[in-house]
């Protein structure tokens, strides 16, 4: 049970590459999510997927697309990287299913993370 | 919308010292809430949680108090380690909602 694991581990771009960044969890949580870490920030939600074959933007999207591929995989593509997307990048998973109350008490696991620079 | 406010850092202290990280938020309804750490290097980890007014998270030493009447949800250890030393984020799930609000982090740095 390796938990939600993350690659690459790190990764250096020049503006304008694409990249996509790996997530995958195996503990059959429906719903999982990407996030960047800056400095002062904390954790700002990106996209998430409640369920397969469900995305939402959350507080920081532009310029940034996601896969939910099947129920393990999450994946965060940028398009055209620019520097202000040099960050710490971390994918999340939860059991959580949307809208039943006995979610509330779950918590949501992270993987290790990706740190992204983008000259 | 729901928020998260920490106290900023780093909160320094010496090994044995007495730690209170402040947290309140702001949400309506009933939020659960929770306390997260990271570790240098490492993704986060939960530390503690409390669902509903009054209940205590404990863990590790650690402890925190969910009080409706003043917003807060303050993080407490009676005598820090060394190996404490991280970066811990407060935050709330919202019971009607899939997203965790967090707050900025506060870094805590325990010297020997």
């Amino acid at each position: 049970n390796a938990g939600v694991t993350q690659t690459p581990k790190f990764q250096v771009l020049k503006t304008g590459q694409s990249m996509t960044l790996q997530c995958a969890q195996d503990m059959n949580h429906n719903s999982m999510y990407w996030y960047r870490q800056d400095p002062g920030m904390g954790l700002r939600l990106i996209y998430y997927s409640a369920s397969e074959g469900t995305t939402d933007k959350g507080e920081v999207p532009n310029g940034y697309n996601v896969s939910r591929l099947n129920k393990r995989e999450f994946s965060l593509r940028l398009e055209s990287a620019a520097p202000s997307q040099t960050s710490v990048y971390f994918c999340a998973s939860w059991p959580r299913v949307y809208g039943l109350a006995h979610g509330r008490a779950d918590t949501q696991y992270f993987g290790p993370g990706t740190r992204l620079t983008v000259l | 919308g729901d928020s998260v406010t920490q106290m900023e850092g780093p909160v320094t202290l010496s090994e044995e010292a007495f730690l209170t990280i402040n947290c309140t938020y702001t949400a309506t309804g009933y939020p659960s809430l929770f306390w997260y750490v990271q570790y240098p290097g490492e993704g986060l980890q939960l530390l503690l949680k409390a669902t509903k007014a009054d209940d205590k998270g404990s863990n590790k030493g650690f402890e925190a108090t969910y009080r409706k009447e003043t917003t807060s949800f303050h993080l407490e250890k009676g005598s820090v380690q060394v190996s404490d030393s991280a970066v811990y984020f407060c935050a709330l799930s919202d019971q009607d909602t899939d997203k965790l609000i967090f707050g900025t982090g506060t870094r805590l740095q325990v010297f020997p």
